[in-house]
Formats: C-alpha cells, structure tokens, sequence
C-alpha cells in the first residue's frame, strides 16, 4: 500500500487566501484524523472521522475551518480565509481502530501564509 | 484542560549511552499510552506502545508506566547517532471507543558520535 497521501507538500499563500489541503487514507482504514503541528503547541487533532462522519471536530480551532470526508479515500480540509497564524504542518493519519498502536501518519503538508 | 507534558530537551547523549525520556498525563483515567518517533521534517511513527503497569521491551527500547504516578517513560539502551529525533509521548484519554489521542509537545534527542 503506498500509505497515507497528502496533497499539497508544501504551499505558500497570501492571508485572506482559501487554503485547501487532501488526503488519501489507506484502504480499509475505517478512521481519519487531521491533526496540526506547531512549535507552540505541538501535535494537535483538529477533527477525525470515522467511515466518512465526523466524530470529534472540537479541536478545530474556529469557523475558518473546516473538513469534509465525502467518501472512504477522500478527505479535505479547508482554511478560509487563511490567516498567518494558520502557519503549521498539517498531518493526515489513518487508522484500522481508534487505538494509537494502528495509526499511520501522512508525510504532512507544510502551509505558510505570509 | 487534559495535558501531556514532556521536557522538551535537548537532550543529548553520547553514542552507546542509555537516553531516558519521561512523560507525565493529567488524566487519571488514560489507559493506553504511545511513544512516536519522529525525524526532522517527517511524520510521527509509533515505536511503543504500553498498557499494563511495569515495564515493556522491544530491542534497544524499554517502556515503563506507573500510572499511579501518571508517569510513563521510554529508555533507549546502547543509543546511535540514527536515534537522532524527537520523540512524542502520547495518551489516549478518550476513554471506550471515543478517540482522543493526545500529544506531548515531545522531547528532543541528539545521539553524539
């Protein structure tokens, strides 16, 4: 399996922007987890699904977000508008159980917004 | 506000050396308990996992947790230059089949040639 896929890397764009922000989860893996990580406040989850519902989205951090799983192998999350404080790595994880010991990070997409 | 909390290092040691790395949890209720590795630019992966009070050995790595203490730590023996990373302790305090994984902010560890 080619694991968890996350698109863009990296991106830079300008405050005010929409950012979004994909994921491909590995197949068969019933939950999805958006997380985001700053040197502040380290690795936090935003929102997490489980077969395409959203669960738990009380850490996304305000109205500006949102995340939508419309089918088993596609999810997004979408910043409008984007504001510099906004600037974090984004992980995309997937998981056979809501356990620790099964979830499988994305390589991260890296957002700046200048 | 449930918390993990990790010294965030540096901490360095020397190749060979045992490195130590603690862990303490706020949620007394938490019972299952991670430590991720992660290199610089890279994503987090699990190394350890813990669930039971004592201690838990994969190769050069020890887990041990007390939870009466709410303290979980993770022993690297015979450390190498490759253990360069930081690692993250993590807590699932959601309790059942509610998810709540839980992130300390992790530890920075350099393995000195």
């Amino acid at each position: 399996d080619a694991g968890v896929i996350q698109s863009p890397r990296h991106e830079v764009t300008e405050m005010g922007q929409e950012v979004t922000l994909r994921c491909k989860p590995i197949s068969g893996h019933d939950y999805l987890f958006w997380y985001r990580q700053t040197m502040m406040r380290g690795l936090e989850l935003l929102i997490y699904f489980n077969n395409n519902v959203p669960i738990d989205d009380s850490g996304m951090p305000e109205d500006r977000f949102s995340a939508k799983m419309p089918n088993a192998s596609f999810s997004t999350l979408k910043i409008q508008p984007s504001e510099p404080r906004d600037s974090a790595v984004y992980f995309c994880a997937s998981s056979l159980l809501p356990t620790g010991d099964t979830i499988y990070f994305g390589e991260g997409s890296w957002l700046t917004v200048v | 506000q449930k918390e993990v909390e990790q010294n965030s290092g540096p901490l360095s040691v020397p190749e060979g050396a045992i490195a130590s790395l603690n862990c303490t949890y706020s949620d007394r209720g938490s019972q299952s308990f991670f430590w991720y590795r992660q290199y610089s630019g890279k994503s987090p992966e699990l190394i350890m996992s813990i669930y039971s009070n004592g201690d838990k050995e994969d190769g050069r790595f020890t887990a041990q947790l007390n939870k009466a203490s709410q303290y979980v730590s993770l022993l690297i023996r015979d450390s190498q230059p490759s253990d360069s990373a930081t690692y993250l302790c993590a807590v699932n305090m959601g309790g059942g089949s509610n998810y709540k994984l839980t992130f300390g902010k992790g530890t920075l560890l350099t393995v000195n040639p």
